[in-house]
């Protein structure tokens, strides 16, 4: 069935680092991946996602990359802060009007900003 | 604005009793998912429901379970005779539809406790 590998499972970076999580997926018709962030006992929140039609998307301090011949995309937080601790689960799905309109998440990276 | 709603937040039942889980989607949203999160792991689906219909109970345990989305009122997600390994968060999500301009809205989860 469809998977997704998330690493690394924990990350600690030093406050104003980089950090980097990557995720691949097995199934090659996926077309939407996700990335979420999930403070500790609260909802995941989604905080940018990327479609296949696009290799690289910014938003402030995150970006994402895709690479769909490797299956392959990731997470990029520059300039971190305290505020970004939290565990970053990704995702990757097929859309559309069927059964296949399920999200797949990875494990979860715990992310730590060592101050 | 109100996001996707759950009921209640926390529940503690014990073995072998019935929990009950509900989910209001956000206004507007007609797919609702549903997803089971263990203590310090992801996300896993569970099923995917439109308005009185079941689209993929493909992450549904075979006994036990069962989820609805009536015509009225919020979505169910229901465990029978509840066991310890059952104690997780459950989280539902919300979708305006199912293409790929539609995002899942997460909401504050039911956090089950079987004693």
């Amino acid at each position: 069935g469809e998977n997704v590998e998330q690493h690394p499972s924990t990350l600690s970076v030093q406050e104003g680092d980089s950090a980097v999580i990557k995720c691949t997926y097995s199934d090659s018709a996926s077309n939407y991946f996700p990335w979420y962030k999930q403070e500790l006992g609260k909802r995941p929140q989604l905080i940018i996602d990327i479609r296949s039609n696009v290799g690289e998307k910014k938003d402030q301090r995150i970006a994402v990359t895709l690479n769909k011949t490797a299956k392959h995309f990731s997470l990029h937080i520059t300039e971190t802060q305290p505020e970004d601790s939290a565990v970053y689960f990704c995702a990757a799905g097929r859309e559309g009007y069927s059964s296949a309109s399920k999200i797949i998440f990875g494990s979860g990276t715990r992310l730590s900003i060592r101050p | 604005n109100a996001g996707v709603m759950q009921n209640p937040r926390h529940l503690v039942r014990r073995r072998g009793q019935e929990a009950r889980l509900r989910c209001s989607p956000m206004k507007g949203h007609s797919h609702v998912y549903w997803y089971r999160q263990l203590p310090e792991e992801g996300l896993k689906f569970m099923v995917y429901l439109q308005k009185e219909n079941i689209i993929d109970e493909s992450g549904m345990p075979k006994e036990r379970f069962s989820a609805e989305f009536p015509k009225e009122g919020p979505s169910i997600l229901r465990i029978q005779q509840v066991v310890r390994g059952d104690s997780a968060a459950y989280f539902c999500a919300s979708s305006q539809g199912a293409t790929s301009t539609d995002t899942q809205y997460f909401g504050p989860g039911t956090r089950l406790t079987v004693l």
